[in-house]
């Protein structure tokens, strides 16, 4: 049961332009939401998170939007670079069976921006 | 900062040996360290959570027998795959918590078992 999904396997889009990367979860019980990005061969590197307190948290090119009815998170990156060009994982984590920062990871999005 | 370590970035080992893999956090204590695999094409999977001084607790499908974690101290975790088989070959990444429900990731260790 895949409890956080990243429906798009890939998305392509024009430097300069607005990448959007959406994630949906199914566990009411999330309560922190996190995006990483990931190369090939590393490790993941955070970007930003959300509490679901808030519906909106920006910091500098990246902003991401939770909207908890409908559990669903998107992350906006304005403008897009090619080096923005990677793996993008969404990630949830909340009180749910006693570990609190347990993370659950969704399938990935392959950004690739084009020059 | 935030800065997590893993040793060695790659490892390559005959079937039936044992395996130890580093992950430290450089410039924090991490009371919670995590072990991940990602297969080709996709997701990190969880594989166990380590707190310092007491056993780790593993995901569900897991061998604890088979991979053996150590978290000796606030910056260090190790997780040993012992009697490595082909199956085993994966990437394996830690992460290290700093705080409520970030976590830090080290490069990952590519095991290739032959």
């Amino acid at each position: 049961d895949q409890q956080v999904k990243q429906n798009s396997p890939s998305l392509s889009v024009q430097e300069g332009r607005i990448s959007i990367l959406n994630c949906d979860y199914t566990n009411s019980m999330f309560d922190y939401f996190l995006w990483y990005k990931k190369y090939p061969a590393e490790g993941p590197t955070f970007l930003i998170s959300i509490s679901s307190i808030k519906d909106k948290n920006e910091d500098g090119r990246f902003t991401v939007f939770l909207n908890k009815s409908a559990k669903h998170l998107s992350l906006h990156i304005v403008p897009s670079q090619p080096g923005d060009s990677a793996v993008y994982f969404c990630a949830a984590s909340g009180d749910y069976g006693g570990a609190t920062n347990k993370l659950i990871f969704g399938t990935g999005t392959l950004l690739a921006v084009q020059p | 900062g935030a800065v997590v370590s893993q040793h060695p970035s790659r490892v390559i080992c005959k079937s039936g040996t044992s395996v130890k893999i580093e992950c430290r956090s450089l410039d924090f204590q991490a009371t919670t360290m995590f072990w991940y695999r990602q297969f080709p094409k996709q997701s990190l999977m969880l594989m166990a959570t380590s707190n310092e001084g007491s056993k780790a607790t593993y995901e569900q499908g897991v061998e604890k027998d088979k991979f053996l974690i150590n978290h000796a101290s606030l910056t260090l975790s190790t997780l040993t795959v012992t009697s490595a088989h082909p199956e085993d070959s994966s990437f394996y990444i830690c992460s290290a918590s700093v705080s409520w429900g970030t976590q830090y990731f080290g490069p990952g260790t590519r095991l290739t078992v032959l």
